[in-house]
């Protein structure tokens, strides 16, 4: 059975002070890993997607790695407007996402 | 472009009655899945379609629950005889085809049974 553990559950940071989320994880056959923001209220919008050990994409203040156990979600400099629960999700050779139970980020001005 | 979009956003409910949730993707995404996010719990995967192929139903927590997909586009997930501990956030998502292409969410159905 595929499995996703994030932590920490919560974090809280001060603007500017960088740090690092981790989605740890066991999949037979992963055919991708993905991070999601999720604001209250609201369905997952979709962030990164990595497919392979080594991979790494940025967007902005974030950047998202991947090993084949884990992978991280660095956020550098963060904002207030960066609050938000992140979500970390894989898909095995079921085609199904298995989520984690997701990292909630409050970054103080 | 329009996004997944998921109908209504709020349901409230007697416990015993029926519930229907339609949720409308993407257009020209063949794959369509249904989630429930509960207070405290990460996403659980219910059910999903890849084209005409028969769904895949494993994750459906009891007979109680069902979904259809007419037409290769709009789903209904209907939930017969609801229960309190099927209340929950119900999403809808959709992605271009199965497996490792990325999936766009809708904003969710928020279902409470008194």
């Amino acid at each position: 059975e595929d499995q996703v553990t994030q932590s920490p559950e919560a974090l809280r940071l001060q603007e500017g002070e960088s740090s690092s989320l981790n989605c740890s994880y066991t999949v037979s056959g992963l055919r991708g890993l993905f991070w999601y923001r999720q604001d209250p209220g609201k369905g997952p919008e979709f962030l990164f997607t990595l497919y392979s050990a080594g991979e790494e994409k940025e967007k902005e203040r974030l950047k998202a790695t991947l090993t084949k156990k884990e992978s991280f979600l660095h956020i550098t400099a963060p904002k207030p407007e960066d609050s938000a629960t992140y979500l970390c999700a894989v898909v095995g050779a079921n085609s199904k996402l298995t989520f984690g139970k997701g990292i909630t980020l409050s970054v103080r001005p | 472009g329009a996004g997944v979009s998921q109908s209504p956003s709020n349901k409230v409910t007697e416990k015993g009655k029926d519930v229907e949730l339609r949720c409308d993707p993407i257009s020209g995404h063949t794959a369509l899945y249904w989630y429930r996010q509960s207070l405290g719990q990460g996403l659980e995967f219910l059910i999903y379609f890849q084209g005409n192929s028969a769904p895949d139903k494993s994750g459906l927590p009891s007979d109680r629950f069902s979904a259809e997909r007419t037409g290769g586009s709009v789903s209904t997930l209907t939930i017969q005889r609801t229960q309190q501990e099927d209340s929950a956030v119900y999403l809808c998502a959709s992605s271009l085809l199965a497996g490792s292409d990325t999936q766009y969410f809708g904003p969710g159905t928020r279902l409470t049974v008194l």
